[in-house]
């Protein structure tokens, strides 16, 4: 099965500040990877898919990039809906497998 | 507007069954496949189950292999998850979504396991 390691954990950050969340697939998952965002609550929200790709009405500060076998969801300028966590997927293989979650809050 | 609904969830005891169902409308059932993805209290996301658009390909994840069946009724717009022998460690939300994508989501059901 494909493990996909996602760090950090938690983190907290300030209102603008640049924030990166990664995951790192144990495979080669080529662009087979999606992010999501769950707010308390609710359902999972597709952020981003096929790596890079911004899912559609997903504000533009959200992007994702990959290099070699880590995969990186980066919100430019923080704000405070985006008080949410955050998972990782990929789906190029089953099992499907998702990233453990990385909770942000803000400070 | 694309919408998955769920139900079917609800208190079951252990070692016992529960269907679940997936109503979806906005798009055309048939085109798609179909995922379970679950969430126990607290925890993270778990792949549970996916089916193709023509029932032709299933996958399960191990955890629940042999105790729950994926299907669906294309005629009906209806997905399903069949649980059998249900334990303590299967009580989760349990969304379905859409395609290899996992594009659109239902808003869950919840599966309670105990005596």
């Amino acid at each position: 099965d494909i493990q996909m390691t996602q760090s950090p954990s938690s983190m907290s950050a300030s209102l603008g500040d640049r924030v990166t969340i990664t995951c790192r697939a144990s495979q080669d998952i080529g662009n087979y990877l999606s992010w999501f965002q769950q707010k308390p609550g609710k359902s999972p929200r597709r952020m981003i898919y096929g790596a890079t790709n911004l899912a559609a009405g997903v504000p533009s500060r959200f992007s994702g990039s990959r290099s070699g076998s880590d995969y990186s969801l980066t919100i430019s300028s923080l704000e405070s809906e985006d008080m949410a966590i955050y998972y990782c997927l990929q789906s190029i293989q089953y099992p499907f497998t998702f990233g453990s979650g990385t909770k942000l809050e803000i400070k | 507007e694309v919408q998955l609904v769920e139900s079917g969830g609800g208190l079951v005891q252990p070692g016992r069954s529960l269907k679940l169902s997936c109503l979806a409308s906005g798009f055309t059932f048939s085109n798609y496949g179909m995922n379970w993805i679950r969430q126990a209290p607290g925890k993270g996301l778990e792949w549970v189950a996916s089916i193709s658009s023509s029932s032709s390909y299933i996958y399960y994840a191990d955890t629940v292999k042999g105790r729950f069946t994926i299907s669906r009724d294309n005629a009906k717009n209806t997905l399903y998850l069949q649980m059998t022998s249900l334990r303590s460690e299967d009580t989760a939300l349990y969304y379905c979504a859409r395609g290899a994508s996992f594009a659109y989501w239902g808003q869950g059901t919840l599966v309670t396991v105990s005596s």
